[in-house]
């Protein structure tokens, strides 16, 4: 049964911060690693799709990094901003059930 | 393009009773998936549908259920509520059947107080 952990659960540091935020996941049968955004009360905004063949995306500040044989990603912030401040969730498309399967977030405050 | 609309945004029911949400999709996109979002189990897959048929569907008793129509729109619908049932439910939408596959577009979520 795939498994998706994220680590640290929160952290908090000053504007202008290089951050990274690991996500791991226990069964490497992966379809994709997606990286989500959630302000509070809101939906979740994609940030990032790396597909199993991948090894990293980049968007703007953003990127992410996935290893399926360690079964790690990693998403990168270069200098981040106040409004940085969100959760971040990655999820893990199993390829042997189809379904989405989420972490439990990572909480990001960028302090100005 | 619009985005994925939900509605109602918020709803309080009490215990026993049942309650209908409903989603529509960014124009074009024929696949729509559930979840269920609490703080203490997290974001957790429902069910998905593509052209009006259920692909896939997670591990919650058959209290919830849903459907798509023709013109890609679901609903889905919870009986009987319990107050565990209290969450945010969110859609998302996909553009092709292999759903999350590819990139999913969320919607803002209906917040459910169950009392």
């Amino acid at each position: 049964k795939q498994e998706v952990t994220q680590i640290p659960a929160a952290l908090s540091v000053p504007e202008g911060e290089n951050l990274v935020l690991n996500c791991s996941f226990t069964d490497s049968a992966i379809y994709n690693l997606q990286w989500f955004r959630q302000d509070p009360g809101k939906g979740l905004t994609s940030l990032l799709l790396i597909q199993s063949s991948q090894r990293e995306q980049t968007s703007g500040r953003l990127n992410a990094s996935l290893d399926k044989s360690s079964g790690r990603s990693t998403l990168y912030i270069a200098a981040s901003q106040p409004g940085d401040s969100a959760t971040y969730l990655c999820a893990a498309t199993s390829s042997n059930t189809g379904k989405l399967i989420f972490g439990q977030g990572t909480t990001l405050q960028v302090k100005p | 393009k619009a985005g994925v609309t939900q509605t109602p945004r918020y709803l309080i029911k009490t215990r026993g009773q049942q309650v209908t949400l409903s989603c529509s999709p960014i124009s074009g996109h024929r696949s729509v998936s559930w979840y269920q979002q609490t703080p203490g189990q997290g974001l957790q897959f429902l069910f998905e549908y593509f052209s009006e048929t259920q692909r896939n569907k997670g591990n919650f008793p058959g209290r919830f259920s849903g459907r798509q129509f023709s013109n890609s729109r679901s609903e889905m619908n919870v009986s009987t509520l319990e107050l565990g049932d209290s969450a945010l439910y969110l859609c998302a939408s996909s553009l092709s059947p292999t759903g999350a596959q590819e990139t999913q577009y969320f919607g803002p979520g209906t917040r459910l107080l169950v009392l």
